[in-house]
């Protein structure tokens, strides 16, 4: 069975950083492609990011171009969502996903308030 | 950007009635249209891949057709567990991009 399980999400203010992580377990970690999907609060699903399994192939939300990156650690089975410059509207709850879009985790969430 | 416009955005039915969801996208797909789920406080589901396959475990009770820009999802006969929010997605291009979502509530 495919498991991921997100970390990382909390309270921080504007202009803050983040480090979120996905564990992924269940599927050949290197050969999975992975996104980062957000919720906000009572709102529709945005895709945020994507990775391939080699991790040398990005895409970005034109809305957080340049202050996201995703990123991998395929030793560690680990995906990563490295939030900087935060603003009120990346307030969310931030799910990863697999290259299948079968498996999601249960979500992180992110909270962007002075 | 590929935008997704659901309609309609509330259905209200009954249990056993049959629900009809549209999907319309501003440019033509190739196939890469998906219908999720979502209920209160869990994570989406995935019912139907490539615009009419249904992915595992999915219920025969939910069928996805259409194709260039406007697809379909049916829910023949709904039951209790089925009022929630249904989503579509296109992973033609990117940026990935998600309809509004059509909520299909109790009548």
């Amino acid at each position: 069975e495919v498991q991921l399980v997100e970390s990382g999400g909390g309270l921080v203010q504007p202009g803050g950083s983040l480090r979120l992580s996905c564990a992924v377990s269940g599927l050949t970690f290197s050969l999975a492609d992975l996104s980062w999907v957000r919720q906000a609060p009572g709102k529709g699903l945005e895709w945020v990011a994507a990775i391939n399994g080699g991790g040398d192939e990005t895409h970005y939300q034109d809305s957080v171009k340049g202050r996201f990156t995703i990123s991998r650690d395929n030793s560690k089975n680990t995906l990563y969502l490295q939030l900087k410059s935060l603003r009120d509207e990346d307030s969310a709850l931030y799910y990863c996903a697999t290259h299948t879009w079968a498996s999601w985790g249960r979500g992180t969430l992110v909270t962007v308030s002075s | 950007e590929i935008v997704l416009t659901q309609s309609p955005a509330t259905l209200s039915l009954s249990p056993g009635e049959r629900a009809t969801l549209s999907c319309r996208a501003s440019q033509s797909l190739t196939r890469y249209l998906a219908w999720y789920q979502q209920r209160p406080g869990q994570a989406p589901r995935l019912l139907i891949d490539d615009a009419s396959n249904r992915a595992a475990g999915i219920p025969a009770r939910f069928s996805g057709s259409g194709s260039g820009t406007d697809f379909t999802l049916t829910i023949s006969g709904l039951e209790p567990a089925d009022f929630a929010v249904y989503y579509c997605q296109q992973r033609d291009s990117w940026p990935l991009t998600f309809g509004g979502g059509t909520k299909v509530e109790i009548k």
